[in-house]
């Protein structure tokens, strides 16, 4: 398996525009993550998914942000409009719960820049 | 929610000399406690993790001590080599199916 693939890898955006970041967990595994990482803040848990059902949103930052998983295989983090305060590392992470759900694989990362 | 505090913050060793990293957790019901060490640019990656069911765990060069009691835990790296140097991060969570809580990092420079 490939790992958690993630794309872009880097995004240099201007403030107001809408940013799409996407995720493709591990085949089999059934938890997916959203994680931020800054330096002020460290690792933030975003939002996270079981069996594409989002469980726990209350790490989104507000109603800019948004996650969908249409299906086993892709999920997306949007954020609509972006500002640079949004600026930060997006990890897309994924676990299989007969491994024990909270042993995360993470991606590459997105690294976003706002203007 | 659980919140969970890593110490120091960074962390300068010589070559060989042992490097300890130390985290404390608030929720009693936390039973599942990882390391992940992020290098330079790169993802966390997962390098030990321990369950409450027991005190301490060892890989090799590494191993990790839980004190349920007092709610922190540890880790040690022993015989530090250049490419230790990163960013640790503790994390605790309760149960198979819940989200991780992790601590600040910790940046260990291992110096020649």
């Amino acid at each position: 398996d490939a790992g958690v693939i993630q794309s872009p890898r880097h995004e240099v955006t201007e403030m107001g525009q809408e940013v799409t970041l996407r995720c493709k967990p591990i085949s089999g595994h059934d938890y997916l993550f959203w994680y931020r990482q800054t330096m002020m803040r460290g690792l933030e848990l975003l939002i996270y998914f079981n069996n594409n059902v989002p469980i726990d949103d209350s790490g989104m930052p507000e109603d800019r942000f948004s996650a969908k998983m249409p299906n086993a295989s892709f999920s997306t983090l949007k954020i609509q409009p972006s500002e640079p305060r949004d600026s930060a590392v997006y990890f897309c992470a994924s676990s299989l719960s007969s491994n024990g759900a909270n042993v995360l694989t993470f991606g590459a990362g997105s690294r976003l820049t706002v203007l | 929610g659980e919140n969970v505090e890593q110490h120091p913050s960074t962390l300068s060793v010589q070559e060989g000399d042992s490097a300890v990293i130390k985290c404390t957790y608030s929720d009693s019901a936390s039973n599942y406690f990882p390391w992940y060490k992020q290098e330079l640019g790169k993802r966390p990656q997962l390098i030990i993790d321990i369950r409450s069911n027991v005190g301490e765990k060892k890989d090799q060069r590494i191993a990790v001590t839980l004190n349920k009691t007092a709610k922190h835990f540890s880790l040690h790296i022993t015989e530090t080599q250049p490419e230790d140097s990163a960013v640790y991060f503790c994390a605790a969570s309760t149960g198979t199916a819940s989200k991780l809580t992790f601590g600040t990092g910790t940046r260990l420079q291992v110096t020649l």
